[in-house]
């Protein structure tokens, strides 16, 4: 199976602040990875995929980038709705796997 | 707008099979394939299992030996079954569909609790 570490696993960070979310795959998935965000008792939302574009009607300060085994979410400019836990997704072997997940939490 | 309902027993005892339907409004069931997500209170996200329209599955190696995934396109449903549970099976299921022609998940149902315990 693919290993996706996720750091940090929590984060502490101010409205306005920018903020980066690391993802390191066990071996290279190109650029086929996705990230979601969850609110506590809620489903995972879809924020970027194919490391990098952006899902319809999520806002432009929400960034990926990366590929082959080293990715970053970045969030430009952390607004009161972002805290939350983030979670990235690799699709390019079965079985999927997730990271451990990074909780972005009010400093 | 695409919607997903989970829906079965949210009490299951060890040993026995958990069952669960996702139902899919709003959109077709065909063209499209769908997966089994699972959450353990409190901890990360692992995937079960993903179903094409036309019924090719593709299983987590972790739980193959257990799991079912079907599809009814009549009924735009799709199911789980998990059999032998322990109390370990305890989690939130999600179910989800895949963009169109990709992998990631695109719209997922709001999960159900399914707990193990006798």
């Amino acid at each position: 199976d693919i290993q996706m570490t996720q750091s940090p696993s929590t984060l502490s960070a101010s409205v306005g602040d920018r903020v980066t979310i690391t993802c390191r795959a066990s071996q290279s998935i190109s650029t086929w990875l996705a990230w979601y965000q969850q609110k506590p008792g809620k489903a995972p939302k879809l924020l970027i995929y194919k490391a990098s574009t952006l899902e319809s009607g999520v806002p432009s300060r929400f960034s990926g980038s990366g590929s082959g085994t080293e990715f970053t979410l970045t969030i430009s400019s952390l607004q009161p709705d972002d805290f939350a836990t983030y979670y990235c997704q690799q699709y390019n072997d079965y079985p999927w796997t997730f990271g451990q997940g990074t909780k972005v939490e009010i400093k | 707008q695409v919607q997903l309902q989970e829906s079965g027993p949210g009490l299951v005892k060890p040993s026995e099979t958990l069952s669960l339907t996702c139902t899919v409004s709003g959109g077709s069931i065909s063209t499209y394939s769908w997966s089994w997500i699972r959450q353990p209170p409190g901890k990360g996200l692992e995937w079960i299992g993903s179903i094409y329209f036309i019924g090719s599955t593709n299983y987590n190696p972790s739980l193959k030996s257990r799991v079912t995934i079907s599809v009814d396109t009549s009924k735009t449903q799709f199911s789980l079954k998990l059999s032998s549970v322990t109390a370990a099976d305890t989690a939130v299921y999600y179910c989800a569909r895949h963009a169109y022609g990709m992998s990631q998940l695109d719209y997922w149902g709001q999960g159900t609790l399914v707990t193990v315990s006798s």
